[in-house]
């Protein structure tokens, strides 16, 4: 029974290029979570999807930072022109959206920027 | 405004030894979820125990525990019986709401470094 999967596990960008980081939910979870951790620190909410909805999306920054979870497919986290703020790791969580359920994680993603 | 509060930035603890991790929230929602994930030099973050604020038990996963005191706001973490590999970062989070409908983000503390000695 597969957990959540991210991709890729490492990712190093130039700035000013694009990141692109995919997420796909355990079998029977329809709802995906993204967050952001930057170094030495907790995770920080950005969005919340449910298939082809954005539900939540107070943490996820006004410029540049983009999400989807299409009808079929991974979720994708997108990242253009990336800055060097940006390095951190990406993680994924996905529920099955039941009452009281909980969010399990992927192994995240880690993104460099040079 | 939610918020999670975790005071220790980092525990050392003999192996075997019981250890609590403190964590305090603030909440004006009265239903909403508490949980604590284990992140270990790797990178992954791992659940280990959840626990509703209409919970009557405390919750408890093998080794783990939750001592939730709903009145002084604060749910901290016993690991029984350390062992090595208990050695990782430790967060606290909260979820306010419950039920379908309500909003599902989760709120994390800062962590608390758990070092655990043989």
């Amino acid at each position: 029974n597969a957990g959540v999967m991210q991709n890729p596990r490492h990712l190093v960008r130039r700035r000013g290029q694009e990141a692109r980081l995919r997420c796909s939910p355990m079998k029977g979870h329809s709802h995906v979570y993204w967050y952001r951790q930057l170094p030495e620190e907790g995770l920080k909410f950005m969005v919340y999807l449910q298939k082809e909805n954005i539900i939540d999306e107070s943490g996820m920054p006004k410029e540049r930072f983009s999400a989807e979870f299409p009808k079929e497919g991974p979720s994708i986290l997108r990242i253009q022109q990336v800055v060097r703020g940006d390095s951190a790791a990406y993680f994924c969580a996905s529920s099955p959206g039941l009452a009281e359920d909980t969010q399990y994680f992927g192994p995240g993603t880690r993104l460099t920027v040079l | 405004a939610q918020k999670i509060t975790q005071t220790q930035p980092g525990m050392f603890v003999q192996e075997k030894e019981a250890v609590t991790l403190d964590c305090t929230y603030d909440t004006s929602d009265p239903s909403y979820g508490l949980f604590w994930y284990k992140q270990p030099s790797s990178g992954e973050m791992i659940f280990l125990i959840y626990q509703g604020s209409y919970d009557q038990q405390n919750a408890t996963e093998g080794r783990y525990s939750l001592n939730f005191q709903k009145a002084r706001k604060s749910a901290n973490l016993v690991i029984s019986a350390s062992q090595l590999g208990d050695s990782a970062m430790y967060f606290c989070a909260m979820r306010e709401g419950q039920g379908y409908s309500s909003a599902s983000k989760i709120i994390f503390g800062s962590g608390t470094r758990l070092s655990i000695r043989p």
